[in-house]
């Protein structure tokens, strides 16, 4: 079993959909939680990070959930400019090399 | 602007050549990585370093070799004995901060490699 697991999609919502990913990770010592958008052939680009209480920033709304062990990234009217592969990453923060990536999950949004 | 540069963007490389990717960042940043991404698949790291000369093997580090003899610069070898490189590779940065977006991993632009 994969460290960090997302569904890879692809996920093909038209626009203004609301779409929702999940990640799961399997360390319970996990303590820091973040999306990355990823655009084709381009370097990943942190998008926000994850709080336990939960955390949105305009149509993104992300959260945390330590019981089931899973992080979520939720977006709201999706835009065209949404398309891309969306990553999940997990840390541990005591150990610098510990960040893992999940492989992603690709979203493409139509008009 | 602060930032990690990585050089160069496009390199090709003949089979049995070893090749130098440059990365470097100006934000103060503790840790550097390098991860290589194949097409359609997630990262994989390679190296990483958490302090200047000391640095320690990814999952995926034969093949390759790391320098850290500043804290600004983490340059990556591909060496004649990695026997696919053709890649994505990745450098990133982070600072050691243990609050709450403790370890937030910033990218450069990438290096493609392509052996010929």
């Amino acid at each position: 079993r994969k460290e960090v697991e997302q569904d890879p999609g692809p996920f093909n919502v038209p626009e203004g959909a609301t779409v929702a990913f999940n990640c799961t990770y399997s360390n319970s010592a996990s303590q820091s939680f973040f999306w990355y958008r990823q655009d084709c052939r381009k370097e990943p680009k942190l998008l926000m990070s994850v709080y336990s209480s939960g955390n949105e920033d305009g149509r993104f709304t992300a959260q945390l959930n330590r019981a089931s062990q899973y992080i979520s990234l939720l977006i709201r009217d999706s835009k065209l400019s949404d398309s891309a592969t969306y990553l999940c990453v997990v840390n541990i923060n005591t150990n610098a090399g510990k960040s893992t990536f999940g492989d992603g999950t690709t979203l493409t949004v139509k008009p | 602007d602060g930032g990690i540069t990585q050089s160069p963007k496009y390199l090709f490389r003949k089979e049995g050549q070893n090749v130098t990717l440059s990365c470097e960042q100006n934000l103060n940043h503790d840790a550097m990585y390098w991860y290589r991404q194949d097409p359609g698949q997630g990262l994989r790291l390679i190296y990483y370093s958490q302090i200047v000369n000391d640095f320690q093997k990814g999952d995926i580090a034969e093949g390759y070799s790391v320098s850290r003899e500043k804290k600004e610069s983490f340059p990556l070898t591909v060496t004649s004995a990695q026997k696919n490189p053709t890649a994505f590779y990745l450098c990133a940065s982070s600072s050691l901060n243990r609050g709450r977006d403790g370890n937030t991993i910033y990218f450069g632009e990438g290096s493609w490699l392509t052996v010929v």
